[in-house]
C-alpha cells in the first residue's frame, strides 16, 4: 500500500535551517510527483512547493522562493525540503503529499518549532 | 495567485441531513478543483477530484460540481464520521492552492 512516512519532529533556533524528509513506498517513486504542504493549527494549507521526483524539476511558492529548497533520492525513494532563516512564523506543521489529481496521500506530518 | 474562497466558513447540522459547501475561485480553472475531508490531528483525505469524481473508497453520499469559478461539495446524508473541517483545492498548473475551509459541526 503506499505510504509516505516523514522524519520527525524538530525544533531549531531562529535564523537556522531545517530539512525533513519523506520516505515513499508502495508505488514507483518516479511516476508521481511529490509537494510539501504545510498548515498552522486552525489555518489553511499552505502550499510551498513540488518536485517532480523524475526528473527533479521543482517549483516553489513566490513566499518562499529563495528559502527553500526541495530535492529527491531516488535511490532511496525519499524527497526532502530545505527551509532556511527561519523566524517564529515558520512553526508549523509540514506535510508531504502525493501528486495525483490533487494529493492523493499524504505524510504524517512533521512538526516544526523555531525557539530560541 | 489564484484565491479560494469557501463558504460557509462554519456548518451546524444533524445526522442525515443534506449540506453543500461552495468555493468560489478568483479565475477560471477549469475543472482542476479537489475536495478535502481533515480530522484533528490527522492529514487530508481527498475526497473528489477533477471538480466531480470520487476518490476510490469514498462514500457515495459525498458528490462534487462545478466548472470554471464556482464549486461544490455536497453530503447528501450526514454520518457521524463526517463531521470535519472541508477543504477545496485548485491544481492548475504546477502551484496549488486551498480555500480557507469548512468546519461541519453537530447541531
Amino acid at each position: 500500500q503506499v505510504q509516505l512516512v516523514q522524519s520527525g519532529a524538530e525544533v531549531r533556533q531562529p535564523g537556522a535551517s531545517v530539512k525533513i524528509s519523506c520516505k515513499a513506498s508502495g508505488y514507483t517513486f518516479t511516476t508521481h510527483s511529490i509537494h510539501w504542504i504545510r498548515q498552522a493549527p486552525g489555518q489553511r494549507l499552505e502550499w510551498i512547493g513540488w518536485i517532480n521526483t523524475g526528473s527533479g524539476e521543482t517549483k516553489y511558492s513566490q513566499k518562499f522562493q529563495g528559502r527553500v529548497i526541495i530535492t529527491r533520492d531516488t535511490s532511496a525513494n525519499t524527497a526532502y525540503m530545505d527551509l532556511r532563516g527561519l523566524t517564529s512564523e515558520d512553526t508549523t506543521l509540514y506535510y508531504c503529499a502525493r501528486d495525483r489529481v490533487g494529493n492523493d496521500f499524504w505524510g504524517q506530518g512533521t512538526l516544526v518549532t523555531v525557539s530560541a | 495567485d489564484i484565491q479560494l474562497t469557501q463558504s460557509p466558513s462554519t456548518l451546524s447540522a444533524s445526522v442525515g441531513d443534506r449540506v453543500t459547501i461552495t468555493c468560489r475561485a478568483s479565475q477560471d480553472i477549469n475543472m482542476w478543483l479537489s475536495w478535502y475531508q481533515q480530522k484533528p490531528g490527522k492529514a487530508p483525505k481527498l475526497l473528489i477530484y477533477q471538480a466531480s469524481f470520487l476518490e476510490s473508497g469514498v462514500p457515495s453520499t459525498f458528490s462534487g460540481s462545478g466548472f470554471g469559478t464556482e464549486f461544490t461539495l455536497t453530503i447528501s446524508s450526514l454520518q457521524p464520521d463526517d463531521f470535519a473541517s472541508y477543504y477545496c483545492q485548485q491544481y492548475i498548473g504546477y502551484s496549488r492552492t486551498f480555500g480557507q475551509g469548512t468546519k461541519l459541526e453537530i447541531k
